[in-house]
């Protein structure tokens, strides 16, 4: 299994509260993103990080927010929670291609649930 | 923009025979990375093969194959030999190989039943 530990793995809340969702890896990888899972749409990414202090939008990144201050760490926040942000949500991490092929998978954690009420 | 197509919502095969999943997607780029994912009921995202569309030769893991036919814009995943523990979601995905473009377009999945 890639080293990567989300949490909380379930959470449940109350529209306009701030949430922030933790990604963890162990395996020192560059890249790290968050994906949102909902039925009929597979996987959307919100935020990517590309290094610590680096990243940029995804697809679907109105009202989210990251920040990676150690190479470690991957925070997800919504600021103020909607009822429209009721999802799962994944990380992912990458490694690079070294001076080969860029042409490494992503690897994903086990999601955590968010509901918002 | 990328798209990635999988035409089949669900999909079932008989234990121990062969069953083969469809994924289409559109681009206009000639190099980039195709992706099978495994999702089980346990929620995991699980990398099942992945082929480099520079590579003529389609990639095998074990049980798992898949037929890249670049000009059709075609991967589909071909699983033999099924097994009851590849009951899942299987989503296809595609990323540009392009420096920066960190994006992974999914498709919207097919579920596979095994029946024993």
């Amino acid at each position: 299994d890639a080293g990567i530990t989300q949490s909380p793995r379930h959470k449940v809340t109350e529209t306009g509260t701030p949430v922030t969702l933790r990604c963890h890896q162990t395996e020192n990888h560059r890249y790290m993103y968050w994906y949102r899972q909902d039925p009929g749409h597979g996987l959307r990414l919100i935020h990517y990080s590309y290094g610590v202090k680096d990243t940029d939008k995804g697809e679907v990144s109105d009202g989210y927010s990251v920040s990676r201050s150690k190479t470690e760490d991957f925070l997800l926040t919504l600021e103020s929670a909607t009822s429209s942000q009721t999802s799962v949500y994944f990380c992912a991490i990458r490694d690079t291609g070294g001076e080969g092929p860029d042409n490494q998978p992503q690897h994903f954690g086990d999601g955590t649930r968010l509901s918002i009420l | 923009a990328q798209t990635v197509t999988q035409s089949q919502p669900e999909m079932s095969v008989q234990e121990a025979e062969t069953v083969t999943l469809s994924c289409t997607y559109d681009t206009s780029e000639s190099d980039y990375y195709l992706f099978w994912y495994k999702q089980p009921p346990s929620r995991q995202m699980i990398l099942v093969i992945r082929q480099e569309a520079y590579k003529q030769q389609n990639a095998t893991e074990n049980r798992f194959s898949v037929n890249f036919q670049k000009a059709a814009k075609s991967f589909s995943l071909k699983i033999s030999d099924s097994q009851l523990g590849d009951a899942a979601m299987y989503f296809c995905a595609y990323r540009s190989s392009n420096f920066g473009n960190e994006k992974l377009t999914f498709g919207t999945g097919t579920r596979l039943t095994i029946i024993p």
